[in-house]
């Protein structure tokens, strides 16, 4: 079992949905949790960053944790044909190898006008 | 624009080459980070350097090593290429170690390698 499983997509809804983007985890000791975007051919940016459990609102974006569950999602609310990119969860631990980024494989978006 | 640079965009080489891939962090940041990205295992990550040292490893070949220079700029040589080296290569600055502090790291463009 791989420490990060992500859904691949690809992921096509209409303009002004609500996206649901999700990925599990393995490693009990991930304590900081990452979406990032990556636009086709570039790098990828930091969209939303949680610490431990809990709900963060940023905008259009929700990004959730839940540790008991192993499980973190990301909800994009209202979406445009500009969030269409690939999505990718990353989480690590505190300190040591444990501070290390571990990605899961991305979800590709695709918002249709 | 995240403020970190990656030369060169794209290389072609051959089976057996090496090459340099050389990245500049953002101003003020201290450490350095090289990922790989593959259709097949996603974004991966090989090696950390902080302030000219080597910090942490992940999934980095014997074949590839990399090392950060006094003015914080950081390159990752590629040796005895493969076909399967074939990837995205990412590199990314934080301003920190790591560890239990939030510390974002920004990513750059990248360099796509395609080895013939």
């Amino acid at each position: 079992q791989k420490e990060v499983e992500q859904d691949p997509g690809p992921l096509s809804v209409p303009e002004g949905a609500i996206v649901s983007l999700n990925c599990t985890y393995s490693n009990s000791a991930f304590q900081y949790f990452m979406w990032y975007r990556q636009y086709s051919r570039k790098g990828p940016e930091l969209l939303m960053y949680t610490y431990s459990s809990g709900n963060k609102e940023d905008g259009r974006f929700t990004a959730q944790v839940d540790k008991s569950s192993k499980y973190i999602s990301l909800f994009i609310r209202d979406s445009q044909p500009s969030d269409s990119a690939t999505y990718l969860c990353a989480m690590r631990g505190y300190g040591g190898s444990q501070g290390n980024l571990i990605f899961g494989k991305g979800t590709k978006l695709s918002v249709k006008p | 624009d995240s403020g970190v640079t990656q030369t060169p965009k794209h290389l072609i080489t051959a089976t057996g080459q090496r090459v340099t891939l050389r990245c500049s962090p953002r101003s003020g940041d201290l450490s350095v980070y090289w990922y790989q990205q593959s259709l097949d295992q996603g974004l991966q990550f090989l090696i950390q350097y902080y302030n000219g040292e080597e910090r942490a490893k992940g999934n980095i070949l014997e074949r590839f090593s990399a090392q950060q220079f006094p003015d914080l700029h950081s390159e990752l040589n590629l040796s005895s290429l493969e076909l399967g080296d074939s990837a995205l290569y990412f590199c990314a600055s934080s301003p920190l170690i790591g560890g239990g502090s939030y510390n974002e790291q920004f990513f750059g463009p990248g360099t796509r390698l395609t080895v013939l």
